[in-house]
């Protein structure tokens, strides 16, 4: 079965580094989206890219967020100077259609750990 | 935004069905309802998704109230692995050729199993 893949695992960073987070969504999808959650919190939306641009973001995915398509499969989600509150669990998300529609499926990877020291 | 509300918690035996109720009633006639699960240590899981009419799968089954301001998901025999936090959605259907309308998680149903 298809799947979303993500790396790291677990990333431990000292505060004030850049972090890159890298996906692979599943290969069909047009969709792509960021989600994070903060240990004991929820699942909270980032930004989705559809067509190579943000189509919407979150009031969390400020100036220090940045994602970008590489190429046709990686999909990644830069910090670009991190801080202790962007310790989290860091989920790469891919949809086939508009999760508005019949084929509204969202497929989560495992997700990327970042720890901020 | 259209909210859900759900129960904090709820608890049910092994093999036995377990319905999750969900309230939507500030739902628009473009919602969807979504329900995705999260199992412990893992990234959230698609479980069902319906507009009006009832829905099954091969992991649940979706029943939508007539005027769509509630649903239920059913889990026809719930088993250890179904111990979850289960998430009710609504996703509004803005401009289907422009973009998407993400998902907004709230704090869901924890569901424990009793074996």
């Amino acid at each position: 079965e298809p799947e979303v893949t993500q790396t790291p695992s677990h990333q431990v960073t000292q505060m004030g580094q850049e972090v890159i987070l890298r996906c692979v969504p599943i290969s069909n999808h047009l969709y792509f989206y960021w989600y994070r959650q903060i240990l004991g919190q929820k699942v909270e939306f980032l930004v989705s890219f559809y067509n190579n641009e943000i189509s919407e973001k979150s009031e969390i995915f400020d100036d220090q967020f940045s994602v970008e398509r590489p190429d046709g499969s990686n999909f990644t989600l830069k910090i670009r100077s991190t801080k202790l509150e962007d310790s989290a669990m860091y989920f790469c998300a891919s949809s086939e259609g508009n999760l508005a529609g019949a084929a509204g499926e969202l497929f989560f990877g495992e997700g990327s750990r970042l720890t901020v020291l | 935004d259209a909210k859900t509300t759900q129960p904090n918690s709820m608890e049910s035996n092994e093999e036995e069905p377990v319905h999750l109720p969900c309230n939507h009633s500030t739902i628009s006639g473009t919602d969807y309802i979504h329900w995705y699960r999260q199992l412990p240590s893992q990234g959230p899981e698609y479980v069902i998704h319906g507009l009006t009419s009832n829905v099954n799968n091969r992991m649940a089954s979706l029943a939508i109230a007539e005027d769509r301001k509630s649903s239920t998901l059913i889990l026809h025999r719930a088993t250890l692995r179904d111990a979850a936090v289960y998430y009710c959605i609504l996703s509004r259907a803005l401009f289907r050729n422009s973009g998407n309308t993400p998902l907004a998680f709230g704090k869901g149903t924890r569901l424990s199993v009793i074996a």
